[in-house]
């Protein structure tokens, strides 16, 4: 099973900031078969970013995916209000699929 | 426009069994793959099950193989999944997603809570 770490666990910025969250991956994920999704509280997660860099329709493009192997980034290049949420890592190589623990992006 | 829509949450006692059930519509249903996806109150995300467009071929985390089943009426547009010997950790909130890649879209989800 493919360990996903997420980094770090709460992230204190402020609208207008650039955000950059990390996922770390106990063994290399092919492919890039990893995605980011994003989650509001009380609301389903979507889909950001898929096959590590592409993003999904209609996701604007202040949010970036990179890396390969086992080191993944996300970035949100200026915070918007609405960015305000927790983030999970999600590789499709290997089953069982999996999940980092997310990262809560908070309002600083 | 992609829906997907899950129902068949509730309580239930441990040991006990619930069937969800995932309406989906606005895509090529039998071209896809399909997955559950859970998430426990205040936790993360965690990947239940997967099941292939045909549904000949399907797949379990660990934590639920040998007790849920994953299957699917391509004729109706539905899936479901049968949930038996029920446990408190299997307290959730269940939601159906489109692919077993990058799950895309998520179905707004139904929380099945497990408690005496």
């Amino acid at each position: 099973e493919i360990v996903l770490t997420q980094s770090p666990g709460t992230l204190s910025l402020s609208p207008g900031e650039r955000a950059t969250l990390s996922c770390r991956a106990s063994q290399s994920v092919t492919s890039r078969n990893l995605a980011w999704h994003q989650q509001k509280p009380g609301q389903a997660p979507r889909l950001l970013i898929y096959g590590a860099s592409t993003r999904a329709t209609g996701i604007p493009d202040r949010f970036s995916g990179s890396g390969s192997g086992t080191d993944f980034t996300l970035t949100i290049s200026r915070l918007e209000p609405e960015d305000f949420a927790v983030y999970y890592c999600q590789q499709y190589a290997n089953s069982p699929r999996t999940f980092g623990q997310g990262t809560k992006v908070e309002i600083k | 426009e992609v829906q997907l829509v899950e129902s068949g949450g509730g309580l239930a006692q441990p040991g006990e069994s619930l069937r969800l059930s995932c309406a989906a519509s606005g895509f090529t249903f039998i071209a896809y793959a399909m997955s559950w996806v859970r998430q426990a109150p205040g936790k993360g995300l965690e990947w239940v099950s997967g099941i292939s467009d045909s549904g000949d071929n399907t797949f379990y985390a660990n934590s639920v193989k040998g007790r849920f089943t994953f299957s699917r009426d391509n004729s109706k547009n539905m899936l479901y999944l049968q949930m038996n010997s029920l446990r408190a950790e299997d307290t959730a909130v269940y939601y159906c997603v489109k692919g077993f890649g990058a799950f895309d879209p998520w179905g707004q989800g139904t929380l099945v809570t497990v408690s005496s």
